[in-house]
């Protein structure tokens, strides 16, 4: 069975610097699509960033990219200039892409505090 | 373009009583999946539906829990006889394409908040 990682419950940013949270998963697929996910206060879940496991480039979307170590089974989030919209749970995601279902599965997720 | 739509967003139930959850899928999305997130935890999958059918329920409890997805309407996720373990935030995503095709991104409603009494 496919489990995500999270092993970060708490991390802490000064604003405008850098942040990298850390993530691994386990499967024994080679095509999948991982994400992550992010949930502010108010509870909404929110895309980030997505990335297919077959493309070898890292993800970016503008203050967010990932480090994608497919061998390592590790997937990284970098938030680049951190603000303090960006405090949120973060949660990252794998999906198989032929799992019948499509359903995703969550890693405990990462709670990031920006401080000011 | 509205996004997943869900209603009620808090709903308050007392144990024994029924609680249904609605749930629109983007416009053009015709996939829908509903997870649940238990305070301080990570969502978890409970049922993938397409209209008229269920794809997968393998996260669905046996008992009380039932899904569905009619030609017309919202989804609905319904639980029966609720106790208080049943308390947690209850999401539906969906999302446009289907297995074995390329894979789509799952976009999330706000949530259904449900406490028990």
């Amino acid at each position: 069975a496919q489990t995500v990682t999270q092993s970060q419950p708490e991390m802490s940013v000064q604003e405008a610097e850098t942040v990298t949270l850390s993530c691994t998963y386990d499967t024994s697929e080679s095509d999948y699509y991982l994400f992550w996910y992010k949930q502010p206060p108010s509870r909404q879940m929110i895309l980030v960033i997505r990335q297919e496991a077959y493309k070898q480039q890292n993800a970016t979307e503008n203050r967010f990219s990932v480090n994608f170590q497919k061998a390592a089974k590790s997937f990284s989030l970098k938030i680049s200039d951190s603000q303090l919209g960006d405090a949120a749970m973060y949660f990252c995601a794998y999906r198989w892409i032929y799992n019948q279902g499509g359903k995703l599965i969550f890693g405990q997720g990462t709670e990031l505090s920006v401080k000011p | 373009n509205a996004g997943v739509m869900q209603n009620p967003r808090h709903l308050v139930r007392r144990r024994g009583q029924e609680a249904r959850l609605r749930c629109s899928p983007m416009k053009g999305h015709s996939h829908v999946y509903w997870y649940r997130q238990l305070p301080e935890e990570g969502l978890k999958f409970m049922v993938y539906l397409q209209k008229e059918n269920i794809i997968d329920e393998s996260g669905m409890p046996k008992e009380r829990f039932s899904a569905e997805f009619p030609k017309e309407g919202p989804s609905i996720l319904r639980i029966q006889q609720v106790v208080r373990g049943d308390s947690a935030a209850y999401f539906c995503a969906s999302s446009t394409t289907r297995t074995g095709e390329r894979a789509d991104t799952q976009y999330f409603g706000p949530g259904t908040r449900l406490t028990v009494l």
